[in-house]
């Protein structure tokens, strides 16, 4: 059973540049979920899909931040225009429905120089 | 607000003896309850879950929840020093996403 994948590991780049994450769900789960975790905190929720529907957005989630879903499979979270408190680890988890257990990717870390 | 409060420690326990987690939450509809195991510098693992009332137990862990008190806790039995680690307790919200706690460090010596 392959879990998460989430690709780049880790992301360097200068403060103004554009961004974007991949996340690949464990196969027969059709939800998908990101947080965001920094230092010394929990995971703070961002979004997430059913399928290649976007339910929710947080109001942490800025217009900078865009994700995608577009064939329910894999998704994408870009962030344009990054700034200093961009800085976090992204986290991608998915589930196989509403209320069942999320099961969380290794994690992009990215620092913003 | 929707709360999740954990004591962030660090608790502090001898190889072989139980570790208690505790955990509390404001929403009174919250329905599942989730317990993650984080190392520094990786991302949560699942350990537990429970959704009803009472003791769920699994190998060395058992989870408790009360409903009425709005309280869940982990206990962990035979501790061992690779249980060190971040214990993130994690409530549902109003809709699916997952309401974390800030975590309580768990740190077991020989």
């Amino acid at each position: 059973d392959t879990g998460v994948s989430q690709d780049p590991r880790h992301k360097i780049t200068k403060r103004g540049q554009n961004v974007t994450f991949r996340c690949d769900p464990i196969s027969e789960h059709n939800r998908l979920y990101w947080y965001r975790q920094t230092l010394g905190q929990g995971p703070e929720f961002l979004t997430y899909f059913q399928n290649e529907a976007q339910l929710e957005k947080s109001r942490l989630l800025s217009d900078r931040f865009s994700a995608e879903r577009p064939k329910g499979s894999f998704s994408t979270l870009e962030i344009q225009r990054t700034e200093q408190g961009d800085s976090a680890m992204y986290l991608c988890a998915s589930s196989s429905a509403e209320g069942q257990p999320q099961h969380f990717g290794d994690g992009t870390r990215l620092s913003i120089l | 607000q929707k709360e999740v409060e954990q004591n962030s420690g660090p608790l502090s326990v001898p190889e072989g003896a139980i570790a208690s987690l505790n955990c509390t939450y404001s929403d009174r509809g919250s329905q599942s309850f989730f317990w993650y195991r984080q190392y520094s510098g990786k991302s949560p693992e699942l350990i537990m879950f429970i959704y009803s009332n009472g003791d769920k137990e699994d190998g060395r862990f058992t989870a408790q929840l009360n409903k009425a008190s709005q309280y869940v806790s982990l206990l962990i039995r035979d501790s061992q020093p690779s249980d060190s680690a971040t214990y993130l307790c994690a409530v549902d919200g109003d809709t699916d996403k997952l309401i974390f706690g800030t975590g309580t460090r768990l740190q077991v010596f020989p």
